[in-house]
């Protein structure tokens, strides 16, 4: 069973341009979540989806970023006009639909903004 | 206001000792607590998850305590190998609306042979 996927496992991008990172999660795995990694500091939450659906974004800053969990495929984490205050890792986790007790995660993304 | 927090200054033992990491929280009310161990350029891996009615947790050379009146757990490693050496996390997981996990920023360990 494969883990969790993540894509790209690095990203460049200038000032402005957009980041599209994508997060497969483990196989049977419904409910999908993104963290936000600073060098030095700890992870911090961001979204939490389901299949289809926003269940809790509040870690989510109110512009330039989005994120979805479609019915088919991968969730993605969009950031649109990019700013150097973006470049962090960005982790993905998934855990099974009824017990979220434990996320499994990916090995992240990281975004760095010239 | 709320707050996570684990030594943020990195832990140096010997090998075979007990390594023995914190992890306070203020103004937090979390169903249980989780511990995970990352390595550089990884993602987190999960280690341990201990309730807020349970006392101590076990699993091989680990061993968490969670005290909900202190507010405090403790992960202890004992007989310590140089592959131990890594951060760990501690993560609260919040039971009312229950999605969101608020991480720490984790304690460096150090294990020299």
């Amino acid at each position: 069973n494969a883990g969790v996927m993540q894509n790209p496992r690095h990203l460049v991008r200038r000032r402005g341009q957009e980041a599209r990172l994508r997060c497969s999660p483990m196989k049977g795995h419904s409910h999908v979540y993104w963290y936000r990694q600073l060098p030095e500091e700890g992870l911090k939450f961001m979204v939490y989806l389901q299949k289809e659906n926003i269940i809790d974004e509040s870690g989510m800053p109110k512009e330039r970023f989005s994120a979805e969990f479609p019915k088919e495929g991968p969730s993605i984490l969009r950031i649109q006009q990019v700013v150097r205050g973006d470049s962090a890792a960005y982790f993905c986790a998934s855990s099974p639909g009824t017990v979220q007790e434990t996320q499994y995660f990916g090995p992240g993304t990281r975004l760095l903004v010239l | 206001s709320q707050k996570i927090e684990q030594n943020s200054e990195a832990l140096n033992i010997q090998e075979g000792k007990t390594a023995t990491l914190t992890c306070n929280y203020t103004n937090y009310s979390p169903a249980y607590l989780q511990w995970y161990r990352q390595d550089p350029g990884r993602g987190p891996v999960f280690l341990l998850l201990i309730r807020e009615n349970e006392k101590e947790k076990r699993k091989e050379r680990l061993k968490v305590t969670f005290d909900t009146t202190l507010k405090q757990s403790l992960f202890h490693i004992t007989a310590s190998q140089p592959a131990d050496s890594a951060t760990y996390l501690c993560a609260l997981v919040m039971g009312t609306g229950g999605f969101k996990t608020i991480f720490g920023a984790g304690t460096r360990l150090f294990v020299k042979a």
